[in-house]
């Protein structure tokens, strides 16, 4: 069945750092979509990318899709500590069903 | 408001107890899921019901029921409860007429299976 694949697993930075998590697939997604979950807490929608090439930011969080539509990336700049938790990518299966396949997840950790 | 409830939070009970988590949502989706959490975080999806209907039964063991009785609320119930049934599970809502529309999560119950 169709698989995202995610990494890293783990990433512990400095606050100020940068940091990348990746999502590759072996097949053309049709869309990809991130989530961040916080200790503790339940995976949040951060963001949806469609389009090849597709490049999107939100303050200091960067998206990008593939231009085959078979990778992902999530850039933030300068970490926080608030950007602790864990990024998921996840994507739609084949059909109408909604159901959404989610990366293994990176856990960031961040150092004050 | 909460948008996607599930209750309980938390529970904890012994090796071949039968229980049942309850999520209600009250976003008007159509779309309801069962989603279980390990303890590496991995998400996996267990059932799916659009408008009561099920539409996604991943490989689960016959032990989990899901039950819809109208298209605001989904209940899991669990029967012969194992230690590798211990995880969050995660209630999610979304609205599949919209494309690719985003989920919505529950808070998570997390079960224990001493």
């Amino acid at each position: 069945g169709q698989q995202v694949m995610q990494i890293p697993q783990y990433q512990h930075v400095q606050e100020g750092e940068d940091f990348t998590t990746y999502c590759n697939s072996s097949t053309t997604l049709s869309n990809i979509q991130w989530y961040k979950q916080r200790p503790g807490g339940h995976p949040v929608f951060l963001i949806q990318l469609v389009k090849s090439g597709e490049v999107k930011k939100q303050k200091r969080l960067t998206f990008q899709f593939g231009e085959a539509k078979k990778n992902s990336s999530l850039h933030i700049t300068a970490t926080q500590t608030t950007d602790v938790g864990t990024y998921f990518c996840a994507a739609h299966g084949s059909g109408n069903t909604g159901k959404l396949i989610f990366g293994q997840g990176t856990t960031l950790q961040v150092k004050p | 408001d909460t948008a996607v409830s599930q209750t309980p939070k938390y529970l904890v009970t012994q090796m071949g107890n039968d229980k049942s988590i309850k999520c209600e949502q009250n976003l008007g989706h159509d779309t309801m899921y069962w989603y279980k959490q390990d303890s590496k975080k991995f998400l996996k999806i267990m059932f799916s019901y659009n408008n009561k209907e099920l539409i996604i039964n991943e490989t689960v063991p016959n032990r989990f029921s899901p039950k819809s009785p109208d298209k605001a609320h989904l209940n899991l119930h669990i029967n012969s409860l194992e230690l590798g049934d211990s995880a969050v599970y995660f209630c999610a809502s979304s609205q599949v007429t919209q494309r690719r529309s985003p989920l919505h999560f529950g808070n998570g119950t997390r079960l224990t299976v001493t």
